[in-house]
């Protein structure tokens, strides 16, 4: 599974669009983007996945670029409790003969402030 | 609700003694996992089943063991052999075929004193 880049932390004011980016430079074509995020002390929740089309739910869009070299997750209107760590996968789909195995690096930890 | 349990939350243990930590699913998916989280770190895969009574070893196995009797249950013991047992624990499944994200179970918190 290709290696992602992300930022450490950003910081993002309650109510503002948070956009979140990740680095995937090495993603071959049948990999999948994933984003998850880990609020303290819980498990990690799914937000969103996509090939190379933008993509949007109820939670969050993804843009992917046109090469496919990066990703932005962005979180249309912040609130306190989007606070957490969020991480960038890639990897191919399991339906797809993908690895079991989800690879998560150390992620992004975003604070929302108010 | 349709979820995945873990528990305890917390649990201690004396060093030198097996511990073994639950995880339950009713979601009727497959596959299950054990991943450990040290702190300010990413996931790391202890094992997986993508099957009743089949398992494999994920990235860091040793001092490890699972069982997987039946569809919702994927226990993990921690065993004497593991050198740094204290770490947060989480479970996660995965339906068959139609989906490609993980449910998360709420974690169980190690500390081996």
């Amino acid at each position: 599974d290709a290696k992602t880049t992300q930022p450490t932390s950003m910081d993002c004011a309650e109510g503002r669009a948070a956009n979140l980016p990740c680095n995937h430079s090495t993603i071959s074509g049948n990999e999948y983007v994933y984003w998850y995020r880990q609020i303290h002390s819980q498990g990690p929740q799914y937000i969103i996945h996509g090939l190379k089309n933008n993509e949007t739910n109820e939670m969050a869009s993804l843009i992917i670029t046109e090469d496919r070299k990066s990703s932005t997750l962005i979180l249309p209107h912040a609130t306190l409790r989007d606070t957490a760590v969020y991480y960038c996968i890639v990897r191919v789909g399991r339906k797809q003969g993908g690895s079991e195995k989800l690879v998560f690096g150390k992620g992004t930890k975003l604070t929302v402030n108010p | 609700d349709g979820g995945i349990t873990q528990s305890p939350k917390y649990l201690f243990r004396k060093e030198g003694q097996n511990v073994t930590l639950s995880c339950e699913q009713n979601l009727n998916h497959d596959a299950m996992y054990w991943y450990r989280q040290d702190p300010g770190q990413g996931l790391r895969l202890i094992y997986y089943s993508q099957i009743v009574n089949d398992f494999q070893k994920g990235d860091i196995a040793e001092g490890y063991s699972v069982s997987r009797e039946k569809k919702e249950s994927f226990p993990l013991t921690v065993t004497s052999a593991q050198k740094n047992p204290t770490a947060f624990y989480l479970c996660a499944s995965l339906h068959g075929s139609s989906y490609n994200e993980q449910f998360f179970g709420p974690g169980t918190r190690l500390t081996v004193l």
